[in-house]
């Protein structure tokens, strides 16, 4: 059980577009999920934690307006990365979890963004 | 700031070896501690996690770690590596307040050698 999907698994878009990134849980209820950013060869970076049906509170340094997460029901988030430029390519990563004190996030596979 | 440090970026460890893979972290309390593991493709899984009591912590896949409050460690140790072990180990760490905030070390990517 625990499962965390991520579609797509690899995206390519032009600069000045938007591309949309789903995390889904498949079976469980995720009341938390986080959005993390990669980069080579280094470790990931939170951006932000989302509530189901609340805000989205982003991490210092991440801007809201550019990456928008939306996290509508129980299992599913999206984080949209919007006038995107090459320096937003990067691996992102999504986690869920059930909440409480539990702390297992469990993690989807990544979505390899590349902008060119 | 809550750091967390794995000091090998790269590790080779013949198969059957004994594996120790290295964290060290820097927080005011003692903070609940995980080792994942990242495979190609795969998702990060928790191989095990310390939340409290005895600093000898069991995980899956045969991995063990060990929590040395006096030197802020928190290794991960394997004493016969399979080939399968090959990946990416993160270790973490998140504060005890019930906040679900992971933050990872640079990770250290396990190669295996026959």
């Amino acid at each position: 059980g625990a499962v965390v999907s991520q579609h797509p698994s690899r995206v390519i878009c032009k600069s000045g577009t938007s591309v949309k990134i789903e995390c889904r849980s498949l079976d469980f209820q995720a009341t938390t999920m986080f959005w993390y950013r990669q980069f080579p060869k280094q470790s990931l970076m939170l951006m932000a934690t989302s509530n189901e049906g609340s805000k989205a509170t982003y991490e210092q340094g991440v801007e809201k307006d550019k990456f928008l997460i939306n996290h509508a029901s129980l299992t599913l988030s999206t984080l949209t990365v919007t006038s995107a430029h090459p320096e937003d390519s990067s691996f992102y990563i999504c986690s869920a979890s059930r909440g409480g004190r539990s702390y297992e996030q469990y993690f989807g596979p990544g979505t390899r963004l590349t902008v060119t | 700031a809550q750091s967390v440090t794995q000091p090998d970026i790269h590790i080779t460890v013949s198969e059957g070896a004994s594996l120790e893979l290295r964290c060290n972290y820097s927080y005011g309390a003692t903070p609940y501690l995980f080792w994942y593991v990242q495979s190609p493709g795969q998702g990060l899984q928790l191989l095990l996690k310390y939340f409290s009591g005895d600093t000898l912590v069991q995980g899956i896949k045969g991995f063990e770690a060990e929590f040395k409050r006096s030197q802020s460690s928190f290794n991960l140790r394997k004493p016969s590596v399979h080939w399968s072990d090959a990946a990416e180990y993160f270790c973490a760490v998140a504060p005890n307040t019930g906040f679900q905030k992971l933050v990872f070390g640079t990770g250290t990517r396990l190669l295996v050698s026959p």
